[in-house]
């Protein structure tokens, strides 16, 4: 069946230093994915998102990779601060709405 | 307003007893999901409304649970016979429409005791 999985469930870094957390991916159907961020207590919060007709896409200090071939999907911040510590889900869609989510991996940054 | 709004924020049921949850989405989006998520878990899909019709809903996990969106602008996803199993927090998001990035209201926490 379908399903997003994450490789490394807790992922932990020192302030100022890049963080790249990955998510793999099922269903090569998909043509929309999302990157998450959620803070305990709350919802999630939408970071960034790319569709499969890219393969890069960026943000203020955070960049998307897709890999179609792979079927992977990585996030990347940019020099992480304590404010980013939080856990990240990747999700997918391929239904125009109905999305999956991968387990998540939970960023901690030390100071 | 300006976001997804859920309430009530907590819920503590006793398990047998019937409870509804609250989502208001924001103004104009067509799109509305509610998710279920359990501790330390991703979001699980639950149901699905394009206006005031319900689309899908492939994850509501018994007929114990029931939503609706009768003027396609706020819904309520309802469980009867509440049990422990049902604890968790239930996530409702919108958008403009199913084809953009959906937005998260904060949740409600149920506990079923």
């Amino acid at each position: 069946g379908e399903s997003v999985g994450l490789h490394l469930p807790t992922l932990s870094v020192q302030e100022g230093d890049n963080s790249i957390i990955n998510c793999a991916y099922s269903n090569s159907a998909s043509d929309y994915f999302i990157w998450y961020k959620q803070e305990s207590g709350k919802g999630p919060q939408f970071i960034i998102d790319i569709r499969s007709n890219m393969d890069k896409r960026q943000g203020q200090r955070v960049t998307v990779l897709l890999n179609k071939t792979v079927k992977h999907l990585s996030l990347q911040i940019a020099a992480t601060q304590p404010g980013d510590s939080a856990v990240y889900f990747c999700a997918e869609t391929n239904q125009g709405g109905k999305l999956i989510f991968g387990q998540g991996t939970e960023l901690s940054v030390k100071p | 307003g300006a976001g997804v709004s859920q309430s009530p924020r907590y819920k503590v049921a006793k398990r047998g007893q019937d409870v509804a949850l609250r989502c208001d989405p924001i103004s104009g989006h067509v799109s509305l999901f509610w998710y279920q998520q359990a501790l330390g878990q991703g979001p699980e899909f639950l149901t699905y409304f394009q206006n005031e019709a319900q689309l899908d809903k492939s994850g509501l996990p018994s007929d114990r649970f029931f939503a609706e969106r009768p003027e396609g602008s706020v819904s309520t996803l309802k469980i009867q016979r509440t049990q422990q199993e049902d604890s968790a927090v239930y996530l409702c998001a919108s958008s403009i429409d199913g084809n953009t990035e959906a937005f998260f209201g904060q949740g409600t926490r149920l506990t079923v005791v």
